[in-house]
């Protein structure tokens, strides 16, 4: 098993351009979540999924998409992006029963918007 | 919504000495108590977990005690080494709901 794997491991945007971060697992994990990591304030939660079809938003939603079309893949969009969105973005998945919900991060995606 | 604050932001402790760290939260109906560690470079891993029922976990050196009525969770590190030198996270979770929240992290470091 692979685990979680995100890509790209590294990216440079310029104000407004858009992209798409990839998050794929191979546990067969239900719950899939996009989280940011800035200095100081730990992980904040953008988008979750608790499902294939179903999304939902999460703290700081605003300026993100997803969409979960597959139980293994959950990207990332960003639309147009700004300055402030330059950060670490880390995936995670779990089993997501009520008894196991131990959550496994990528190794994460470190974005610098110029 | 949910809220969980954790203390203390960095922690300096001597090869040998224990290590606490603590957290509080709001929502009443966290049901899921993890700790991760992140090491440079990489993403959170869990080390230890807790639920509602549960008042004290042990795994080898890392514990956990929660109190639910106080809403309060802590870290216990026993006999720290040099490799426990990491920034750890507190979570909160309702798993009815499948959202975790996170602590802002504390970083620890383990001096030899």
């Amino acid at each position: 098993n692979a685990g979680v794997t995100q890509t790209p491991k590294f990216q440079v945007l310029k104000t407004g351009q858009s992209m798409t971060l990839q998050c794929a697992q191979d546990m067969n994990h239900e719950y899939m979540s996009w989280y940011r990591q800035d200095p100081g304030m730990g992980l904040r939660l953008i988008h979750y999924s608790v499902g294939a079809g179903i999304t939902d938003q999460g703290e700081v939603p605003n300026g993100y998409n997803v969409s979960r079309s597959t139980t293994e893949d959950f990207p990332l969009r960003l639309l147009s992006a700004a300055p402030s969105q330059t950060s670490v973005y880390f995936c995670a998945s779990s089993l997501g029963t009520r008894l196991n919900t131990e959550a496994f991060f990528g190794q994460g995606t470190r974005l610098t918007v110029v | 919504g949910e809220n969980v604050e954790q203390h203390p932001s960095t922690l300096s402790v001597q090869e040998g000495d224990s290590a606490v760290i603590k957290c509080t939260y709001s929502d009443s109906a966290s049901n899921y108590f993890p700790w991760y560690k992140q090491e440079l470079g990489k993403g959170p891993q869990l080390i230890i977990d807790i639920r509602s029922n549960v008042g004290e976990k042990k795994d080898q050196r890392i514990a956990v005690t929660l109190n639910k009525t106080a809403k309060h969770f802590s870290l216990h590190i026993t006999e720290t080494q040099p490799e426990d030198s990491a920034v750890y996270f507190c979570a909160i979770e309702n798993t009815n709901a499948g959202k975790s929240t996170f602590g802002d992290g504390t970083t620890l470091t383990v001096k030899p």
